[in-house]
C-alpha cells in the first residue's frame, strides 16, 4: 500500500493563480481530510469529506475548495492565491468516524508571491 | 474538544526514557486522550490513544491519571530519530464526521541529544 499520497511536494504560485493539489489514498477509507501549517504552528483543518459525494467544511475552508467523486480522491483547490496561503499542506485519511488515527501525507508546501 | 498544555520543549538524552506531559484538565467522560508526532517537515503521525487505562503498544507508553486531567507519553528508549514534535489531542468518540475532527496546538519539541 502507498498509503496517502500528496502532489506535488511543492509549488510556487503568482498572486491571483489557482491551482489543484491532489491527494489520493488506496486504504478504501472513508473519511479524508485537509489541513494546513503555518511555520512554528499546529495543524488546522480546511475541509474534510465522510464519503464520495459528501463534504463539509472545517476551521480555516475560505479560499478553497474541495470535491469527493470517487472514495480514493479528494482534490482541493485554490482558486485567487494569496500570500496568506503560503504553508504546508497534509491530506489525512481515517477508516471511519469511529478512529482517531489519521494517516497523513507527506504534504505539499506551496508559496505565493 | 478540550484544551490540552503541554510544555513547548523538552531534551532528553539518547537511549533514556522520554517522558512528556500533557494537561487536559476540562476533559469531559467520553473524550479520548491521542497522541501523535510529527518528525521535521513530515506529515503527522499516530502514536497512541487511551480513555481511562494506560495503553501500551509498540512505539510508546500512554499513562492517564485517575482524575483523567493529564497523561504522560513515554518512549521507553528514545533515540536520535525519535527528535520530533508531540501532539497530544482530545478527542470526542462519537458519531459524524464533525467529530473525527482532529484539534492540533503546537505540541511539544522532543530534542534527543547523543
Amino acid at each position: 500500500n502507498a498509503g496517502v499520497t500528496q502532489t506535488p511536494k511543492f509549488r510556487i504560485l503568482k498572486i491571483g493563480q489557482s491551482m489543484t493539489l491532489q491527494c489520493a489514498q488506496d486504504m478504501n477509507h472513508n473519511y479524508m481530510y485537509w489541513y494546513r501549517q503555518d511555520p512554528g504552528m499546529g495543524l488546522k483543518l480546511i475541509y474534510y469529506s465522510v464519503g464520495a459525494g459528501i463534504t463539509d467544511k472545517g476551521e480555516v475552508p475560505n479560499g478553497y475548495n474541495v470535491s469527493r467523486s470517487t472514495t480514493e480522491d479528494f482534490p482541493l483547490r485554490l482558486e485567487l492565491a494569496a500570500p496568506s496561503q503560503t504553508s504546508v499542506y497534509f491530506c489525512a485519511s481515517s477508516y471511519n468516524q469511529f478512529t482517531g488515527e489519521l494517516f497523513f501525507g507527506e504534504g505539499s508546501r506551496l508559496t505565493v508571491l | 474538544d478540550a484544551k490540552t498544555t503541554q510544555p513547548p520543549s523538552m531534551d532528553c538524552a539518547e537511549g533514556r526514557a522520554a517522558n512528556l506531559p500533557c494537561n487536559h484538565s476540562t476533559i469531559s467522560g467520553n473524550e479520548y486522550v491521542y497522541w501523535y508526532r510529527q518528525i521535521h517537515s513530515q506529515g503527522p503521525q499516530y502514536i497512541i490513544h487511551g480513555l481511562k487505562n494506560n495503553e501500551t503498544n509498540e512505539m510508546a507508553s500512554l499513562i492517564i491519571t485517575e482524575d483523567r486531567k493529564s497523561s504522560t507519553l513515554i518512549l521507553p528508549h528514545a533515540t536520535l530519530r525519535d527528535t520530533a514534535v508531540y501532539y497530544c489531542i482530545v478527542r470526542a468518540a462519537g458519531l459524524g464526521g464533525a467529530t473525527n475532527k482532529l484539534i492540533f496546538g503546537t505540541g511539544t519539541l522532543l530534542a534527543v541529544q547523543p
